[in-house]
């Protein structure tokens, strides 16, 4: 397994605003995952973020509004531009560890957009 | 399309019952079927599924996979009220590491 940290935890921010969401790895990882959980909702895939390249988006996502940095194998950062209420979500990265079938989750990001 | 169902989406029981919650799919070259227990934010990993008949136990947990049609169980005995949580399963699509969640079933275990 893989111990994920992310920051912030929690924030409330201000519509039209950017927050940029941490994700440390305690070991290398090839690929690092962001996902969306909106309300009430199942976990949507974001982007796919492989060091040294470009991350990959999934459709309806795109890198103006979700710009992603992979430095490094054990951190990205996920940045959520010009907020809007509807960007109200838990927001989750993740990593494969153990072999390519297993999923593990760093802890979230409540995300409120006022 | 790829997709997986999850069901019932909720579920309210009193402590000490016993709980089946179903997940079906359709993925193309499937390759494995996982659980997760999700109570605030983190989904936390319950169980990989890859064989069809093999029941994978954790305590009063349990689950089961058939791949001839295509689903799965999670089995939750002697119910405790830190049962309550969203349960959600997910498969890997085909030939990449992204996976497919289903929207999950609300499990609230009453005292």
């Amino acid at each position: 397994s893989a111990v994920i940290s992310q920051k912030p935890s929690r924030d409330i921010c201000q519509r039209g605003t950017s927050l940029t969401i941490q994700c440390q790895v305690d070991s290398q990882v090839t690929m690092m995952f962001w996902y969306r959980q909106q309300p009430g909702q199942s976990l949507t895939l974001i982007a796919t973020a492989n060091q040294g390249s470009e991350a990959t988006y999934e459709s309806g996502f795109v890198i103006d509004k979700f710009p992603i940095s992979r430095p490094n194998l054990t951190f990205s950062t996920l940045t959520v531009s010009n907020m809007s209420p509807e960007d109200s979500s838990i927001y989750l990265c993740s990593v494969t560890a153990g072999g390519p079938n297993e999923q593990f989750f760093g802890p979230g990001t409540r995300l409120t957009v006022l | 399309e790829d997709k997986v169902v999850q069901s019932p989406l909720s579920l309210v029981v009193h402590e000490g019952d016993t709980v089946t919650l179903n997940c079906s799919y359709e993925v193309t070259n499937f390759r494995s079927l996982l659980w997760y227990k999700q109570e605030k934010k983190a989904p936390t990993f319950l169980f990989m599924l890859t064989s069809s008949g093999i029941e994978k136990k954790s305590g009063r947990l349990s689950s089961i996979l058939d791949k001839k049609e295509l689903f799965s169980i999670l089995n939750i005995t002697a119910t405790q009220t830190g049962d309550s949580a969203v349960y959600l399963c997910a498969a890997p699509l085909s030939g990449t590491y992204k996976y497919i969640f289903g929207t999950g079933t609300r499990l609230k275990v009453l005292a």
